[in-house]
């Protein structure tokens, strides 16, 4: 089975700050890559799908990059909505392993 | 727009039994694979299952397999799980969850419904 770990676990950050997080696939993945933002109570919301490409309705601020094992999302100006948990997910496989999620909270 | 509507959650003992239902309206039901994923109570999201368009193919973590089955009905838009042998382990919020089809990406999912495994 692929497994996915994630960095940091959690971080804090200020509005208008970048934030980068890192995923990383323990076998090639291609382009298979997903990303979730997930707030308290809340189901997990579809950020980034194949690496790289915006799901409809998404900030522009979001944005992925990665190919093979390392991935990264970045958020290039943290706004006050997007304190949250952020998850990866392989889709290459068809057991769609998650990574275990990074938390994004207010400095 | 696509709703996705789970329900069946309850309290159960461990080694019991229990059937979750997801109703899906709002988009080509029979044109998608579907997934169950699940999210314990303060942990991290769980790949569980899916099933495919047509019901042929059906895919399950180790941590349910042999224990879960998942079905579909695209008669009724309705995805289902059938939980046997629960753990306490397997007390968890319950997703359904659409798939994007070309990429496996999961593009919108119901609210959850609560399985709790207690004595």
């Amino acid at each position: 089975d692929i497994q996915m770990t994630q960095s940091p676990s959690s971080l804090s950050a200020s509005v208008g700050d970048r934030v980068t997080i890192t995923c990383r696939a323990s076998q090639s993945i291609s382009s298979y890559l997903n990303w979730y933002q997930q707030k308290p109570g809340k189901a997990p919301k579809l950020l980034i799908y194949a690496a790289s490409s915006l799901q409809s309705g998404v900030p522009s601020r979001f944005s992925g990059s990665g190919s093979g094992t390392d991935f990264t999302l970045t958020i290039s100006s943290l706004q006050p909505e997007d304190f949250a948990t952020y998850y990866c997910q392989q889709s290459y496989s068809t057991l769609g392993t998650f990574g275990p999620g990074t938390k994004v909270d207010i400095k | 727009e696509v709703q996705l509507v789970e329900s069946g959650g309850v309290v159960v003992q461990p080694g019991g039994s229990l059937r979750l239902s997801c109703a899906a309206s709002g988009f080509t039901f029979d044109d998608y694979t579907m997934h169950w994923v699940r999210q314990a109570p303060g942990k991290g999201l769980e790949w569980v299952s899916l099933i495919s368009w047509d019901g042929g193919s059906t895919y399950y973590a180790d941590s349910v397999k042999g224990r879960f089955t998942i079905s579909r009905d695209n008669s009724k838009n309705s995805l289902y799980l059938q939980m046997n042998s629960l753990r306490t382990e397997d007390t968890a919020l319950y997703y359904c969850a659409k798939d994007t089809r070309e990429e496996g990406a999961l593009d919108y999912w119901g609210q959850g419904t609560l399985v709790t495994v207690s004595s």
